[in-house]
């Protein structure tokens, strides 16, 4: 089945420990991307991929990081997480670097207390 | 400064009623717009947009595209209470690579 996954579904830290949230999708696409969604302000983007070791700062990259080794993975990285980026995160994948449809993963929903 | 915005926020109505939601946008470089559907998971791709004045069309669901005056709608004609959503517009644009902007979407209640 083509899909978009995420790990963990859920999670909840403390300030300042190092997490991963993983992603990975099985459809062979060049673009992958990372929102974070809150109340009243939407999917914000975080980065996003164009290609194999190509990523580039969406709109609220501070705070985070990530890689993109392999084609069908794309971590999201948060060094020293804060309360303030407790919210819904997705991942995202599409077919080429063009304007695509975007296909969604299940999300994460992060926690830092 | 790049943006979308969605109208109205949210909006309650009776099974049958036929709803318009409205998505308007600011950007340089626009290739495409995108329309999804959130029922408290993740969005859902409904139809995507690069023309204007093609009208795309899904069974109950119409959206078109006005690249003059900038903006787009989504219509829901016949509303079931499975069209309760929040419904979200997207912009792509180019600023070297392909980055996607999102509307804060509209919430659609439908009652029965």
């Amino acid at each position: 089945e083509a899909q978009v996954t995420q790990n963990p579904r859920y999670l909840i830290t403390v300030t300042g420990k190092k997490l991963t949230v993983t992603c990975s999708q099985n459809m062979n696409h060049e673009y992958m991307s990372w929102y974070r969604q809150d109340p009243g302000l939407g999917l914000r983007q975080i980065y996003y991929s164009m290609n194999v070791e190509v990523t580039d700062k969406g709109d609220v990259p501070e705070g985070y990081k990530v890689s993109r080794k392999e084609k069908r993975n794309f971590p999201l990285i948060l060094e020293s997480p804060s309360p303030n980026q407790t919210s819904l995160y997705f991942c995202a994948s599409s077919p080429s670097t063009g304007p695509y449809e975007q296909y969604f993963g299940p999300g994460t929903r992060l926690t830092v207390t | 400064e790049d943006k979308v915005v969605q109208s109205p926020l949210s909006l309650v109505v009776h099974e049958g009623d036929t709803v318009t939601l409205n998505c308007s946008y600011e950007v340089t470089n626009f290739r495409s717009l995108l329309w999804y559907k959130q029922e408290k998971k993740a969005p859902t791709f409904l139809f995507m947009l690069t023309s204007s004045g093609i009208e795309k069309k899904s069974g109950r669901l119409s959206s078109i595209l006005d690249k003059k005056e900038l903006f787009s709608i989504l219509n829901i004609t016949a509303t079931q209470t499975g069209d309760s959503a929040v419904y979200l517009c997207a912009v792509v644009f180019t600023s070297g690579t392909y980055k996607y902007i999102f509307g804060t979407g509209t919430r659609l209640k439908v009652l029965a």
